[in-house]
């Protein structure tokens, strides 16, 4: 199995819900990743999960909260969101190491209103 | 820092042609370098990957790219095109100094097979 599932595939919101992206693997992958990417754009790096812990954070505003409850779990929680972060959510996940591709999910596309 | 650069931003070609999407890449040692396909509203698919060995390296789809460490360029091409590559297609670099799990991509190319 080499697919990463997120859900929803779609989301609309308001600026003061709060909501959660959500992405599962099963391919015993130990890095798992959050991207934003804009129309036509290259995907921007939000989070990285190593291990089930937090790796790296690429200065996101703390309106996105990532969380990683277990090696195949990856959820993004979304609070008081702004209608610039309206985007497609991808997931991704690698073995670790730097020589691995990664796989990306489907994405989640977000909208703000 | 590591860099990757694609100079094109839409690269048109005729159905049966062959093609060839660009990328250069800046890294500190030695790189770690990937494309990958986007295909509308869908994530990305890994193509291929150079780490080390033979500098011509083949992946899905029919699709191969050619490792250069003179012209640090690592340029992705295919013998006879089809309509159905037509996508957006990233260069992606890895330097084999960091160790964190970060990997750059290029801004992409649009690649538009013509029937």
């Amino acid at each position: 199995d080499t697919e990463v599932t997120q859900t929803p595939k779609h989301l609309v919101m308001g600026m003061t819900n709060k909501k959660s992206l959500k992405c599962e693997q099963h391919m015993g992958h130990r890095a798992m990743y959050w991207y934003k990417q804009k129309a036509k754009k290259p995907p921007e790096l939000m989070f990285v999960y190593s291990y089930e812990k937090l790796s790296i954070n690429e200065s996101v505003p703390s309106r996105f909260s990532p969380e990683c409850p277990n090696s195949s779990l990856l959820n993004l929680h979304l609070h008081a969101l702004q209608p610039e972060d309206s985007a497609l959510y991808l997931c991704a996940s690698s073995q670790a190491g730097n020589t691995a591709e990664q796989y990306f999910g489907p994405g989640t596309r977000l909208t703000v209103t | 820092a590591q860099s990757v650069a694609q100079p094109e931003d839409q690269v048109n070609v005729a159905e049966g042609n062959p093609l060839t999407v660009k990328c250069t890449y800046s890294v500190s040692g030695n790189p770690y370098l990937f494309w990958y396909v986007q295909y509308p509203n869908r994530g990305l698919q890994f193509l291929l990957k150079y780490i080390t060995g033979d500098n011509l390296v083949k992946g899905s789809y029919g699709f191969e790219a050619e490792f250069n460490k003179s012209q640090t360029s690592f340029h992705l091409k295919k013998p006879s095109a089809l309509v159905s590559d037509s996508a957006l297609y990233f260069c992606a670099v890895r330097d084999m100094m960091n160790r964190d799990d970060k990997i750059i991509f290029g801004k992409g190319t649009r690649l538009h097979i013509l029937p």
